[in-house]
């Protein structure tokens, strides 16, 4: 079975814990992406990288960590310096091409930090 | 940078009406402009996309149009069902760089039956 998978589906932590969620794809796709998105705010970009042990920063990423030591992972480090954390986690991945191409997203983490 | 503009925010319609969301964006090296369709809860998919060197696409009841010189793109759904409620986003992405596409803020659809 295909796809793009993000666990847990609901994370609870308690503030100034580092907290990481978890993403991994078997679309052989190199690219992968992390997005926050929080209502009327659309999806915004945390990190993405294209290549294995390489990572861009992107937007937001100030309070976030990433590793891409596999194709298949890019987990998300929720950090105790990221000021907001409780939002809505989107992973998503994407085939390399130079004319763009389509995301595909995984099922998302609600993260709430309290 | 790209930056996407999404308009409106919501869109409230009637079952059987049409639906326009409309998109501009900034760069004019942008060339690839996907739509993604959020459920509630659930994860956004792409349900149509376009290139810069087509000026309209259709799939079914849905359709986008491309204007390059105005640096606008429009979603177009025809004969709304109450199962077409959902988020969509617009996105623009450019060859010129990462390929990384810059999403518009989302516009919420509710289709009344």
């Amino acid at each position: 079975d295909g796809g793009i998978t993000q666990s847990p589906k609901y994370l609870f932590r308690k503030e100034g814990q580092n907290v990481t969620l978890s993403c991994e794809q078997n679309l052989n796709h190199d690219a992968m992406y992390w997005y926050r998105q929080d209502p009327g705010q659309g999806l915004r970009l945390i990190y993405y990288s294209q290549i294995v042990n390489d990572f861009q920063k992107g937007d937001i990423a100030e309070g976030y960590s990433v590793s891409r030591e596999k194709k298949e992972s890019f987990p998300l480090t929720v950090t105790s310096a990221q000021k907001n954390p409780t939002a809505f986690y989107l992973c998503a991945s994407s085939v390399l091409s130079a004319g763009g191409s389509e995301q595909y997203f995984g099922p998302g983490t609600r993260l709430t930090v309290t | 940078g790209e930056n996407v503009e999404q308009h409106p925010s919501t869109l409230s319609v009637q079952e059987g009406d049409s639906a326009v969301i409309k998109c501009t964006y900034s760069d004019s090296a942008s060339n690839y402009f996907p739509w993604y369709k959020q459920e509630l809860g659930k994860r956004p998919q792409l349900i149509i996309d376009i290139r810069s060197n087509v000026g309209e696409k259709k799939d079914q009841r849905i359709a986008v149009t491309l204007n390059k010189t105005a640096k606008h793109f429009s979603l177009h759904i025809t004969e709304t069902q109450p199962e077409d409620s959902a988020v969509y986003f617009c996105a623009a992405s450019t060859t010129g760089g990462s390929y990384i596409p810059t999403f518009g803020r989302g516009t919420s659809l509710i289709v009344h039956p």
